[in-house]
């Protein structure tokens, strides 16, 4: 167990639709970044936060979004479902913004139908 | 471009065979290496941090190997067992947040 938990576990959405996915990061850990993991791919990095700023963000369109809460807790928002959105989306706390080491959560997978 | 290649793809090997994973990785600059190993439908679990001076490190039946002239990285598994079975993602850290995953290795271990 990493510390780090994800809910829900799994998700059903329609086409359209929007869809909020939730982190709870490890105890300590101000650092929270985004995964989408495609099926049978490696992680792509969506964004990152660091206290509660968007620290950094990889090649996603702005309906991908994000918060993070004094807590550190955070939250990933897809508005406009497309169905090449359906993919594992992982989650992963650390101390620290750059190059500290990385705890993932077990993912939420999202379909879209 | 920051890419991280890994062969094979996929592999299939008898319960107590050795293996070995490639990685070769292009991210500039670069601060560390990691081998993650992740279960179908889990998040990946960290095996091995290397830094750009260590060259072997161990965890257990994992060992991993760092040639930072050649940017090559290696996953190397003594004595397979059945709960090896998993994808292994090759991830290199480079400045900022700049973090590039592999696509993984899928290792099957069949008894």
């Amino acid at each position: 167990e990493t510390g780090v938990t994800q809910s829900p576990t799994h998700l059903i959405k329609t086409r359209g639709q929007q869809v909020t996915l939730r982190c709870s990061s490890q105890s300590g850990h101000n650092t929270v970044s985004w995964y989408q993991q495609a099926l049978g791919q490696g992680p792509q990095f969506i964004f990152q936060y660091y206290r509660e700023e968007e620290n950094g963000r990889g090649n996603f369109p702005p309906r991908f979004s994000g918060l993070q809460f004094p807590n550190y807790s955070s939250e990933l928002n897809v508005n406009a479902l497309e169905l090449d959105d359906s993919a594992l989306y992982l989650c992963a706390s650390s101390l620290g913004r750059t190059n500290t080491e990385a705890f993932f959560g077990q993912g939420t997978r999202l379909t879209v139908v | 471009k920051n890419q991280v290649e890994q062969s094979p793809q996929s592999l299939i090997i008898l319960e107590g065979k050795n293996c070995t994973l490639q990685c070769n990785y292009t991210v500039s600059p670069f601060s560390n290496l990691r081998w993650y190993k992740q279960d179908t439908g889990r998040g990946p679990v960290s095996l091995t941090i290397m830094t750009f001076s260590e060259n072997t490190k161990s965890n257990g039946r994992y060992t991993a190997t760092l040639d930072a002239d050649t940017k090559q990285s290696s996953l190397h598994i003594t004595a397979s067992q059945l709960s090896d079975s998993a994808s292994y993602i090759c991830v290199v850290y480079g400045g900022g947040f700049k973090t590039i995953f592999g696509a993984g290795t899928r290792l099957f271990v069949k008894a």
